[in-house]
Formats: structure tokens, C-alpha cells, sequence
């Protein structure tokens, strides 16, 4: 099962602040935080990851509360193109023999609305 | 840069063929997975491969799928008998090592009539 939970669905207006959040209660100290996106009939696609610090790369930022408990992923400016399933997953850093498989759940449909 | 491909973008096929899904990865790339995404769900592990050996195939339903990645490159899923239940987009990704952040190819539909 998923380690995470999502809000089912989420809308914002086009041009605002997406904010999608994500329960993680029980990470523990060697589990990364990773979100990625799947718009309609493509590939899951990456779009940032972290540990324990804030991250932003040119698409979105995250933001891990200070416990790691729960995390934020922000789109700062939202457009139609951002309309897709969000998933929010984590994954260990090192596990010395395992394999480092993502475990996905059922994400969150944002939908951005003109 | 490219990234990954899968062949072909849809298969369809009668109930009882056998099918071949190809997975070219990124260049460089020695970490492989397939992964199988049924409609509405989330994409679900099927098998990890470092380099040409399958390090992890705990996510193959059964013996009727097998994949292999002869010289560490590209990655072929082979499903025999295939059956309804197996129609689903199957996902492929690959990352620079077995830690690293995956990059997913866009899938293959499988449709099996």
C-alpha cells in the first residue's frame, strides 16, 4: 500500500498558486519525499524531490514540514497545461540490496480552471 | 536530450497471443523498471533490472510475464498467453543509477480483445 495520502481532487483558477499537500505519518530518516505528475495518456514525469530541507527547481517547490510528517508541493503560477494526477510518493534513499521501486497511490487530479 | 521510448505506443491483441513490449532507456542509464498502470489506479512495480541482471521481480503477477535486458540497454517485457485482464499501460523508466530520481517513457497500451 501507498504511504501516502492525497486529497482525491483538488481545482485552482489559472494564473494562481496551486498548493497540494500530502500526508506522510509514518516516513522514516532514510525516505526521500518524491512528486510526480501524470497528465492524460503520457508518463508519469518527474517533478521534484527532497529530504528534509524546502526544495525548487523551475517547476514547482516543495516544502517538508519540520516532523517530515507532511510536505506541500506549489505550483507558484498554474496554468492549463499543469491540469493532471499528482502523486505524491516516498521512497527509501539506500536500502543496500533492494530495488527502489515507487510505490504510487491514487494521486491528486488538479484541475486548473480558466 | 532523448528520453524514453517505448515500442510500440499500442498493441492489440486476441486472447492466448504472445506480445513483446520494448523499452529504450536513457543513454547511460543502468537502472531499469517496468512498471503496469491499469485505468484509474496509480502505475504499479513489475520488475527492476541493474544492468542486464533482474535484480527484483517480486511485481510479476505470474509466470506468464518475463522480461529481459540482454546487454544492459534496451529492456524487452514478454507476456505469453496473454489474457483480458492483462490489457493495461505498461510503463517503462529508467535512472542513472538504482538510487537515482526515474524518468518514465510515455507507455505501451496493451488491449487484449
Amino acid at each position: 500500500d501507498a504511504k501516502t495520502t492525497q486529497p482525491t481532487s483538488m481545482d485552482c483558477a489559472e494564473g494562481r498558486a496551486a498548493n497540494l499537500p500530502c500526508n506522510h505519518s509514518t516516513i522514516s530518516g532514510n525516505e526521500y519525499v518524491y512528486w510526480y505528475r501524470q497528465i492524460h495518456s503520457q508518463g508519469p514525469q518527474y517533478i521534484i524531490h527532497g529530504l528534509k530541507n524546502n526544495e525548487t527547481n523551475e517547476m514547482a517547490s516543495l516544502i517538508i514540514t519540520e516532523d517530515r510528517k507532511s510536505s506541500t508541493l506549489i505550483l507558484p503560477h498554474a496554468t492549463l497545461r499543469d491540469t493532471a494526477v499528482y502523486y505524491c510518493i516516498v521512497r527509501v534513499v539506500y536500502s543496500g540490496a533492494g530495488s527502489y521501486q515507487l510505490t504510487f497511490g491514487k494521486g491528486t487530479k488538479l484541475s486548473v480552471i480558466p | 536530450g532523448a528520453g524514453v521510448s517505448q515500442t510500440p505506443s499500442n498493441k492489440v491483441t486476441e486472447k492466448g497471443k504472445y506480445v513483446e513490449l520494448r523499452c529504450d532507456p536513457i543513454s547511460g542509464h543502468t537502472a531499469l523498471y517496468w512498471y503496469r498502470q491499469s485505468l484509474g489506479q496509480g502505475p504499479e512495480f513489475l520488475i527492476y533490472f541493474q544492468g542486464t541482471g533482474a535484480a527484483d521481480d517480486s511485481g510479476l503477477p505470474n509466470d506468464r510475464f518475463f522480461a529481459v535486458r540482454p546487454e544492459g540497454s534496451v529492456s524487452t517485457l514478454k507476456i505469453q498467453r496473454t489474457e483480458r485482464g492483462d490489457s493495461a499501460v505498461y510503463l517503462c523508466a529508467s535512472s542513472i543509477s538504482t538510487a537515482d530520481t526515474q524518468y518514465f517513457g510515455p507507455g505501451t497500451r496493451l488491449t487484449v480483445l
